[in-house]
């Protein structure tokens, strides 16, 4: 069964700082990892996909990596600012259908 | 750009009682999907539907949930007989490429469903 975990569960940083957060799963026999952003009581925006295959996708200030051998991906976002201020979830792809994701870094970026 | 709808964006009621969670996928997509997230929990996936049926199901997705696709554009959540644990926010995602590595499900802004 696929276990999604993301660290930290929490994270404050001023404007202008770049940041990484990570993630972790447990079976690496995955189609793919996707990031969403999730504003309070909303729902859920794609951020980034990362196939199986690669290793990296990009998009704006966010880059996204993937490495399914240790069962890793981080997001990296280059200079905050408090509009990034939110819920990052990572979510794996086991193929047919089935998306299991993570608990969660909650952001916020201080003015 | 198209996305996916659900109506409503909040509903109260009555536990025992019965709830519709109505979503309208994205036109072109023949892949459905419902999740749900418990405040303060993670996203859970609850049933996959495909050509009229049911493709998956979590354990979560018990005889008390059914899913339908009452006409060519409506996918349905049923919760026959709501109980308080059942209040979380329901997510329906759609998608057209299932099972490849390029897959996205692309999802709603959810129905906030609360059980008293």
């Amino acid at each position: 069964k696929q276990e999604v975990t993301q660290i930290p569960a929490a994270l404050s940083v001023p404007e202008g700082e770049n940041l990484v957060l990570n993630c972790s799963f447990t079976d690496s026999a995955i189609y793919n990892l996707q990031w969403f952003r999730q504003d309070p009581g909303k729902g859920l925006t794609s951020l980034l996909l990362i196939q199986s295959s690669q290793r990296e996708q990009t998009s704006g200030r966010l880059n996204a990596s993937l490495d399914k051998s240790s069962g890793r991906s981080t997001l990296y976002i280059a200079a905050s600012q408090p509009g990034d201020s939110a819920t990052y979830l990572c979510a794996a792809s086991g193929g047919y259908q089935k998306v299991t994701f993570g608990t969660g870094t909650k952001l916020q970026v201080i003015p | 750009e198209p996305e996916v709808t659900q109506t409503p964006s909040h509903q109260v009621t009555q536990m025992g009682q019965e709830v519709i969670l109505r979503c309208v996928p994205i036109s072109n997509h023949l892949y459905f999907y419902w999740y749900r997230q418990i405040l303060g929990q993670k996203v859970e996936f609850l049933v996959s539907f495909y050509n009229n049926e049911i493709s998956e199901k979590s354990e979560i997705f018990d005889d008390q949930f059914s899913v339908e696709r009452p006409d060519g554009s409506n996918f349905t959540l049923k919760i026959r007989s709501t109980k308080l644990e059942d209040s979380a926010m329901y997510f329906c995602a759609s998608s057209d490429t299932p099972g490849i590595p390029k897959e996205t499900q692309y999802f709603g802004p959810g129905t906030r469903l609360l059980v008293l």
